[in-house]
């Protein structure tokens, strides 16, 4: 059975500054790997979509690389602002409709 | 349109009402999801239409019914919920419907049960 974890659960970065956010996941097997993004109480806004056979993608300041053989994914986001303020889930899909999502990562920008 | 509308935005029942939610996206899209989010928790799965039939049932309870009128439409009717029920219900779609598209959500009913 798929398991994704996110580490940090939680990060709190100055403006400006440069930051990762990790992901990994037990099962290789993937169709492909979707980041998101989460505001306190409201639904989830895609931010980028990896598929399988794909290294990267890029979308203006965010990144997000995938290493299927390390189960290993990672999202970068450049020159940080505090509207990147929010709850980042990554979500691997194994097959099927069964996407599993991690328990996110909470990114607090400081002003 | 890339979007999915969800509505009421917030709903607050007592344990003996009915209610539903509704789902709506006009993207063309042939899967349909209901997912249900605790705080601070991943979203989980509960149910899956594909082609207007539902696909994925992931054990729900039978207080949660889903209906899925047409291909734009999604429905989830609630009876007779418990005060643990209350979460952010989320409803998403996808494309081609096998599942290993792009996930689009909507902003989420946040629902409260007394």
């Amino acid at each position: 059975k798929q398991e994704v974890t996110q580490i940090p659960a939680a990060l709190s970065v100055p403006e400006g500054e440069n930051l990762v956010l990790n992901c990994s996941f037990t099962d290789s097997a993937i169709y492909n790997l979707q980041w998101f993004r989460q505001d306190p109480g409201k639904g989830l806004t895609s931010l980028l979509l990896i598929q399988s056979s794909q290294r990267e993608q890029t979308s203006g300041r965010l990144n997000a690389s995938l290493d299927k053989s390390s189960g290993r994914s990672t999202l970068y986001i450049a020159a940080s602002q505090p509207g990147d303020s929010a709850t980042y889930l990554c979500a691997s899909n194994t097959g099927g409709f069964k996407t599993i999502f991690g328990a996110g990562t909470r990114l607090f920008v400081k002003a | 349109d890339t979007e999915v509308t969800q509505t009421p935005k917030h709903l607050v029942m007592g344990m003996t009402n009915k209610k539903s939610l509704k789902c709506e996206q006009h993207m063309g899209h042939r899967a349909m999801y209901w997912y249900k989010q605790k705080a601070k928790k991943p979203p989980e799965l509960m149910f899956v239409y594909s082609y207007e039939k539902l696909s994925i049932n992931e054990s729900v309870p039978s207080r949660f019914s889903p209906e899925c009128p047409n291909s734009s439409l999604l429905n989830l009717h609630l009876h007779a919920l418990q005060p643990e029920d209350s979460a952010l219900y989320l409803c998403a779609s996808s494309q081609a419907g096998t599942g290993k598209e792009k996930l689009f959500f909507g902003s989420g009913t946040q629902l409260s049960v007394l």
